[in-house]
């Protein structure tokens, strides 16, 4: 079975700062990883997907994450942070076994950013 | 091209009740995946249809269950409502989930937010 791990439920940065939103990965099969954010009261939105290629994957609005198999993480990191990022932030795994697939999301990151 | 949409927005109910929620897949897509979103659980696994046919289903009990029509359309049903299916209800579509090891992005619509009362 698969499963994700955010290791924090709040991050606060200051804008123009670096964010670190941290995600650590368990999946008994070479796993298809994703990042998706939901502004309040919206739908989810993908920001980026991993699966399999280059391991420094890029996203929208400058974001981008690393795949590390050795430490079974997959953070997500933008090098400034502005007031639009302000959200909630998901660590997704797909289990992609058999003719079906389905998702299985982290319990969320909350990322404020002040000024 | 236009995304996932749902229906209605926003529901009130009361216990005991049932409830349908419906949505509509990006053209051309034909998985639908139901996802239930509450603070205190999360994001949750419903089901997922595929050409009109239940393909996965999560640990929910059988008052939740759904359907896909020929159009791919799908329609999620929840009878006899308790306080605690408050919730948002998300709907995903993708292009296929025919296949092994199928790593298609899902694309989720605004929701729909459930109240019970």
């Amino acid at each position: 079975a698969q499963s994700v791990t955010q290791l924090d439920s709040h991050v606060s940065v200051s804008e123009g700062t670096p964010v670190l939103l941290r995600c650590n990965y368990s999946s008994s099969y070479s796993p298809s990883l994703f990042w998706y954010v939901q502004h309040p009261n919206k739908g989810l939105q993908l920001l980026l997907k991993y699966t399999s290629a280059a391991t420094l994957v890029k996203g929208i609005n400058g974001f981008e994450a690393e795949f590390k198999k050795s430490e079974t993480s997959f953070h997500l990191t933008k090098p400034s942070a502005h007031m639009s990022d302000a959200a909630e932030y998901f660590c997704v795994v797909s289990d992609p076994t058999g003719t079906a697939s389905k998702l299985t999301f982290g319990t969320g990151t909350r990322l404020q950013v002040t000024l | 091209k236009a995304g996932v949409t749902q229906t209605p927005r926003y529901l009130i109910k009361t216990r005991g009740q049932q409830v349908t929620l419906s949505c509509s897949p990006i053209s051309g897509h034909r998985s639908v995946s139901w996802y239930q979103q509450t603070p205190g659980q999360g994001l949750q696994f419903l089901f997922e249809y595929f050409s009109e046919t239940q393909r996965n289903k999560g640990n929910f009990p059988g008052r939740f269950s759904g359907r896909q029509f020929s159009n791919s359309r799908s329609e999620m049903n929840v009878s006899t409502l308790e306080l605690g299916d408050s919730a948002l209800y998300l709907c995903a579509s993708s292009l296929t989930s025919g296949r092994a090891g199928n790593t298609d992005t899902q694309y989720f619509g605004p929701g729909t937010r459930l109240t019970v009362l």
